[in-house]
């Protein structure tokens, strides 16, 4: 079956613009996170949803960042009015229950300008 | 909080050399360890896990022991491939039950397997 998948893979923005990035888990997949990985560092844990409910978001940098999964499935990371130290590999993981193992997506590499 | 202090790379081996990469971890409680890889272009994968002190977790000729007097996870090798060339992380989760089992990384170590 298929993996997590991510969209876009690759995102430039202009210093200022939003943007939205996608996590598609794989079907079935309870929980979801997303974590935040600068180069040449691990990844960073940004927020948590069981369903569709945001369970923690506590890693969340700041109130320009905001995630939403609606429909318990696929979810969303929205980052308003970017900056560069924004500019990151934004990775996406679900596992089937609480517990269970991460699967990861190959992430979305977001530059900002 | 919790936190997870990985030797720093790069690392360079020769084909079928011995490979440690040292691992040790902060955390209240007994958590459960992981090392995951990240292969060139590819996303991260789980290598090996152990979920309670003494367990040893292995996969692909890797091996790691959970050691909770010494709160170390490190990750070891008989002989290492030119296609194990990737860069690998250490990370725990905490065991808390009814929270989420967010994973905390330590910075990667890239290690080059040369022929």
């Amino acid at each position: 079956g298929a993996g997590v998948s991510q969209s876009p893979r690759y995102k430039v923005a202009k210093r200022g613009q939003d943007v939205a990035l996608r996590c598609d888990p794989i079907s079935g997949h309870v929980s979801l996170f997303w974590y935040q990985q600068a180069l040449g560092q691990g990844p960073e844990f940004l927020t948590y949803f069981q369903n569709e409910a945001q369970l923690d978001k506590s890693g969340l940098p700041s109130d320009r960042f905001f995630a939403e999964r609606p429909e318990g499935s696929v979810s969303t990371l929205k980052i308003q009015r970017t900056q560069q130290e924004d500019s990151a590999v934004y990775l996406c993981a679900s596992s089937l229950g609480l517990t269970g193992e991460q699967y990861f997506g190959p992430g979305t590499r977001l530059t900002v300008t | 909080g919790n936190s997870v202090t990985q030797m720093e790379g790069p690392v360079t081996l020769s084909e079928e050399a011995f490979l440690t990469i040292n691992c040790t971890y902060t955390a209240t409680g007994y958590p459960s360890l992981f090392w995951y890889v990240q292969y060139p272009g590819e996303g991260l994968q789980l290598l090996l896990k152990a979920t309670k002190a003494d367990d040893k977790g292995s996969n692909k000729g890797f091996e790691a022991t959970y050691r909770k007097e010494t709160t170390s996870f490190h990750l070891e090798k008989g002989s290492v491939q030119v296609s194990d060339s990737a860069v690998y992380f250490c990370a725990l989760s905490p065991l808390s039950s009814g929270s989420a089992r967010q994973l905390t990384f330590g910075s990667g170590t890239q290690l080059t397997v040369l022929p």
